[in-house]
């Protein structure tokens, strides 16, 4: 069946240093992709979304890199800080629709001082 | 503040209790969603719904009942539940089922006891 997974699900950064945070899906179909935060006691926070037309877009700190010909979505942060320690998720939509969202693990930011 | 509220934020019930969760969006948003989120797991969608009417039940047993008395509510009534069914439950909205960018509120921890 169709999943959406992470290559890791630790990851420890120094703080000030660049976090990469990985994702791979295997729906071909898919058409949208989106990074969700989620901190201790917390819901997911939406962070950045890309279409599959694009193959990379920023934000604020952020950026997101899509590689579908490995079908590969990244997360980018630059600069890492304290408040970036959470839960990373990546989520694909087949019809661009919340409703479809295929979530995947979680890769676990641990920001070291 | 994600503009969506669930209470309670914590709950430990017996499993021939009756209790319900309430989630209540301020966003204006017409599309409610509830998730399940266990130890390690991906996000599981349970119920969506769609100006009021429920447009999709993923298979979830009987002993989760939703209910969406308007746009900005949505309740799950839990009965008999399962040792196994203690996780968090997320309640998300998003401005329609088109809409990808969902919402979430910070859950509540359930514990069946």
């Amino acid at each position: 069946g169709e999943s959406v997974g992470l290559h890791l699900p630790t990851l420890s950064v120094q703080e000030g240093d660049n976090s990469i945070i990985n994702c791979a899906y295997s729906n071909s179909a898919s058409d949208y992709f989106i990074w969700y935060k989620q901190e201790s006691g917390k819901g997911p926070q939406f962070i950045i979304d890309i279409r599959s037309n694009m193959d990379k877009r920023q934000g604020q700190r952020v950026t997101v890199l899509l590689n579908k010909t490995v079908k590969h979505l990244s997360l980018q942060i630059a600069a890492t800080q304290p408040g970036d320690s959470a839960v990373y998720f990546c989520a694909e939509s087949e019809a661009g629709s919340a409703r479809q969202l295929t979530f995947g693990s979680g890769t676990q930011l641990t920001v070291l001082p | 503040e994600t503009g969506v509220t669930q209470t309670p934020r914590h709950l430990v019930m017996g499993m021939t209790n009756k209790k319900s969760l309430k989630c209540e969006q301020h966003l204006g948003h017409n599309a409610m969603y509830w998730y399940k989120q266990s130890a390690k797991k991906p996000l599981e969608l349970m119920f969506v719904y769609n100006f009021k009417e429920q447009t999709e039940n993923n298979s979830v047993p009987s002993r989760f009942s939703p209910e969406c008395p308007n746009s900005s509510h949505l309740f799950l009534h839990l009965h008999t539940l399962q040792p196994e069914d203690s996780a968090l439950y997320l309640c998300a909205s998003s401005r329609g089922e088109g809409n990808t960018e969902a919402f979430f509120g910070q859950g509540t921890r359930l514990t069946v006891v």
